[in-house]
């Protein structure tokens, strides 16, 4: 599809396992960016990607939060050493940066994780 | 400090009525563009309406409109004829221009609730 793509969409692991999520932004979108949603709450960001410039890590909440992107396609989200509260929505979004301010992120339908 | 703020948790509006969510925003930027957008329990989110910090006309989508009032640093969203539809989370958002980034800050978000 045209969309953003996220898997998996429902992850459920034990707490102390590693996870990884994917994404697979809008074709020609060079910026991606990650959030958290807990339950009832807003958008929380977590990291940013823009072209090939160094990412904007200012929102990952822990060193057991990583991601990376290749080039300006798919990116990963890696979180080590799960813990009960990283339950959440993990949102990703991308947007273009042609045309200016007015462009809209567009977002993916999230990955569920749930750490038992 | 908070640069976007939405102060209402919760919104009830009866089925046809219009009802504002409101959004202030804190940018010594003179160059900005506040989204609106909706996350119905689905858990998608879904871009309504953009302004930017330089339009002279408020932004209208359909029934969706923004009261932007610059000196005031408010963005309202006005949704006229309420549908049971509508019912769903609402999010502003901001992207400042300084330094070319593409980041994206939201608020806490309203919820709005139709009513037949």
């Amino acid at each position: 599809g045209a969309g953003v793509s996220q898997s998996p969409s429902n992850k459920v692991t034990e707490k102390g396992k590693d996870v990884e999520l994917r994404c697979d932004p809008i074709s020609g979108h060079t910026a991606l960016y990650w959030y958290r949603q807990r339950l009832g709450q807003g958008l929380e960001f977590l990291i940013y990607f823009q072209g090939n410039s160094a990412p904007d890590k200012s929102g990952l909440p822990s060193d057991r939060f990583s991601a990376e992107r290749t080039g300006e396609s798919v990116s990963t989200l890696t979180i080590q050493r799960t813990q009960q509260e990283d339950s959440a929505v993990y949102l990703c979004a991308s947007s273009s940066t042609h045309r200016g301010m007015s462009q809209p992120q567009h977002f993916g339908d999230g990955t569920r994780l749930s750490i038992l | 400090a908070q640069k976007i703020t939405q102060t209402q948790p919760g919104m009830f509006v009866q089925e046809k009525e219009a009802v504002t969510l409101d959004c202030t925003y804190d940018t010594s930027d003179p160059s900005y563009g506040l989204f609106w957008y909706k996350q119905p329990s689905s858990g998608e989110m879904i871009f309504l309406i953009y302004q930017g910090s330089y339009d002279q006309q408020n932004a209208t989508e359909g029934r969706y409109s923004l009261n932007f009032q610059k000196a005031r640093k408010s963005a309202n969203l006005v949704i006229s004829a309420s549908q049971l539809g509508d019912s769903a989370m609402y999010f502003c958002a901001m992207r400042e221009a300084t330094s070319g980034t593409y980041k994206y800050i939201f608020g806490t978000g309203t919820r709005l609730k139709v009513l037949a």
